[in-house]
């Protein structure tokens, strides 16, 4: 089945600078890659995904990077704000999965002033 | 707006009860799952369903039953608490009615129960 492997598992920046966060599967078929946020005390909510057809995506500050050859995605966060304090999960999940997400164990990202 | 609503958000209980945790939705997807949430492990699936007559294991279903009622409600139970099982529930639900193209679609969760037993 599918490993996902997600680092760091925390990253601390300061206020303005970049964050990233790399995750490595093990599944070749995998084919859809979203990343969740989760803020203390909140649900895990959709901030970005890519499908194994992109090899990068962008919306605004956040952008995600897919290696297919190296089995490998990342979140890249430009110019960190204080409201991107929260945990953020990535996840992979092929089409044989039937729709069974494996999930990264997660990264608390901290932006400080 | 169409959500994905769970009940109760907070619950303190005694080793050996039952529980149940309930977890609703209006958004009219036909999948649905069961998460747990522990601090460091991420979130790992208990149980999943495809439609009403379809249940299956995720990889920590011991000491976890579902029940799948219809489409829009999907109830986790344990059967008889332990300590070990405090933990942060979530629900989700996905849709799969895009199915020409065979995509995956993201996962839409609700807002967690968070459970302690003492």
């Amino acid at each position: 089945g599918e490993n996902v492997e997600q680092h760091p598992s925390t990253l601390s920046v300061q206020e303005g600078d970049s964050a990233v966060i790399k995750c490595t599967y093990s599944d070749s078929a995998s084919n859809y890659f979203p990343w969740y946020k989760q803020e203390l005390g909140k649900r895990p909510q959709l901030i970005i995904d890519i499908r194994s057809n992109v090899g990068e995506k962008k919306d605004q500050r956040i952008a995600v990077t897919l290696n297919k050859t190296a089995k490998h995605f990342s979140l890249h966060i430009t110019e960190t704000q204080p409201e991107d304090s929260a945990v953020y999960f990535c996840a992979a999940i092929s089409t044989d999965s039937w729709g069974k997400f494996q999930f990264g164990a997660g990264t608390q990202v901290v932006v400080t002033p | 707006d169409a959500d994905v609503t769970q009940t109760p958000r907070n619950r303190i209980t005694k080793t050996g009860k039952r529980i149940m945790l309930e977890c609703s939705q209006t958004k009219g997807h036909d999948r649905m799952y069961w998460y747990r949430q522990d601090p460091g492990l991420g979130l790992r699936l208990i149980y999943y369903s495809f439609d009403v007559k379809d249940i299956n294991k995720g990889e920590i279903s011991d000491g976890y039953s579902v029940s799948r009622q219809a489409q829009a409600k999907f109830s986790l139970s344990l059967e008889s608490a332990i300590p070990n099982q405090t933990a942060l529930y979530f629900c989700a639900t996905s849709d799969s009615s895009i199915r020409r193209t065979h995509s995956n679609q993201p996962q839409h969760f609700g807002d967690g129960t968070r459970l302690s037993i003492l």
